[in-house]
């Protein structure tokens, strides 16, 4: 089945501790995103890519950092530069964002807590 | 710059009608919806590529007034499985095509029976 998968579901680190979220996807889309869920505040984007060996910064990027060297793959490293780190990380892709008529898919997330 | 939606919450009872706004500052390709349960991912509803356009879904629908920058979801007859918080996504125009994919604050729907 296609799909996109997040791991792990749970996520516990030391502060000062960098730490890589990991982002799958096998449904051959070209965009991949990582947003920030806190409560209140809707989903931030922090990274997007829209093709390999290209991304670009979102709304939120200080304290992250990414890659993406194959279509299928985009993880997201939370650094100790992040100032507030603990919360509910979500990755999507969608096929090429200039395309039509096309949402995006999400996976079911990264709860990430720093202690 | 997030979209803003409008309201943040609100409780119906069951069969109950709402629409729930959302609106941009900058010139928008195309707008989403997305419900999110509890814990869940969330999942695509809709998209809305051009002005004016208008789609259903069920008794869920929307519309996009590409000169404004706004768009409305409309859930009519609301069923208890519509509780959930719903987002609007937005993407930007620029000359080199579509880019990002940003969304909204989210509106909590909370349905009683």
């Amino acid at each position: 089945d296609g799909g996109i998968t997040q791991s792990p579901k749970y996520l516990f680190r030391k502060e000062g501790q960098n730490v890589t979220l990991s982002c799958e996807q096998n449904l051959n889309h070209d965009a991949m995103y990582w947003y920030r869920q806190d409560p209140g505040q809707g989903l931030r984007l922090i990274y997007y890519s829209q093709i390999v060996n290209d991304f670009q910064k979102g709304d939120i990027a200080e304290g992250y950092s990414v890659s993406r060297e194959k279509k299928e793959s985009f993880p997201l490293t939370v650094t100790s530069a992040q100032k507030n780190p603990t919360a509910f990380y979500l990755c999507a892709s969608s096929i090429d964002l200039w395309r039509q008529g096309y949402g995006a898919f999400f996976g079911q997330g990264t709860r990430l807590t720093v202690v | 710059q997030q979209p803003v939606q409008s309201p943040q919450a609100v409780i119906l009872r069951e069969g109950e009608d709402a629409v729930i706004n959302c609106s941009s500052s900058k010139a928008l390709y195309s707008v989403h919806w997305y419900r999110q349960k509890h814990g869940e991912a969330p999942v695509f509803l809709m998209i809305l590529l051009k002005g004016g356009e208008q789609k259903g879904h069920e008794k869920i629908s929307a519309s996009f007034n590409e000169k404004k920058q706004q768009s409305s979801l409309y859930l009519t007859a609301s069923q208890l499985s519509y509780s959930g918080t719903y987002f609007c996504g937005t993407e930007e125009r620029s000359n080199f095509g579509n880019e990002k994919l940003t969304f909204g604050t989210g509106t909590r729907l909370t349905i009683i029976p």
